[in-house]
């Protein structure tokens, strides 16, 4: 079964280093997704991606923070000086979905621990 | 943007016991979902439920889109069962689906 892959499972970093993770959504969806999730609190909306650029952004989503599609299939989202409490799981998705319809599936999650 | 609230918050049951969960959503939806997160932290895709009744073993959720609300049932529970459950909509004019806070469901055996 088709399924969104993310890399690092785990990645730790100093602070003010930058981060890029990866991700390789199902192959024949239109529509990108990250989400992060902080120890213990609720899955939190970062960013989607459609046709090549930014749909809609949340108000976490500042400058520190980039997405890319850098070829068909990879999918990264980018920190660019990491902070303390940037430490989460960032969660990427995918779905086929034309218009706003259609399932939305999650990878496993990649943890970012940031000293 | 879209507001989500699940309830309860935390939940403790006998194994063998049923439940339903609860979800508000404060806008029209074009999508609802629900899912499970295990302790691995891995979200599992439960159901894919903008309107109507679906059922998937002892698991069935129902939502009742013109009442904003959407209702997970556990039937038979079991320790495996175990885990945060969480509801995430989108509303009609908008890509972003909004997470709850989640309920926690406890099983003990």
């Amino acid at each position: 079964e088709p399924e969104v892959t993310q890399t690092p499972s785990h990645q730790v970093t100093q602070m003010g280093q930058e981060v890029i993770l990866r991700c390789v959504p199902i192959s024949n969806h239109l529509y990108f997704y990250w989400y992060r999730q902080i120890l213990g609190q609720k899955v939190e909306f970062l960013v989607s991606f459609y046709n090549n650029e930014i749909s809609e952004k949340s108000e976490i989503f500042d400058d520190q923070f980039s997405v890319e599609r850098p070829d068909g299939s990879n999918f990264t989202l980018k920190i660019r000086s990491t902070k303390l409490e940037d430490s989460a799981m960032y969660f990427c998705a995918s779905r086929h979905g034309q218009g706003n319809t259609g399932e939305l599936f999650f990878g496993e999650g990649s943890r970012l621990t940031v000293l | 943007g879209i507001q989500v609230e699940q309830s309860p918050p935390d939940l403790i049951l006998q194994e063998g016991a049923n439940s339903t969960l609860r979800c508000n959503f404060s806008d029209s939806v074009n999508n609802l979902q629900w899912f499970h997160q295990n302790p691995w932290g891995q979200l599992i895709n439960l159901f894919y439920i903008p309107s109507g009744t679906k059922q998937n073993g002892r698991l069935s959720a129902t939502t009742v889109a013109t009442e904003r609300y959407s209702l997970l049932y556990i039937s038979s529970s079991q320790t495996t069962d175990s885990g945060v459950y969480f509801c995430a909509a989108a509303p009609y004019n908008n890509n972003d689906m909004r997470f709850g806070a989640g309920t926690r469901l406890t099983v003990k055996p």
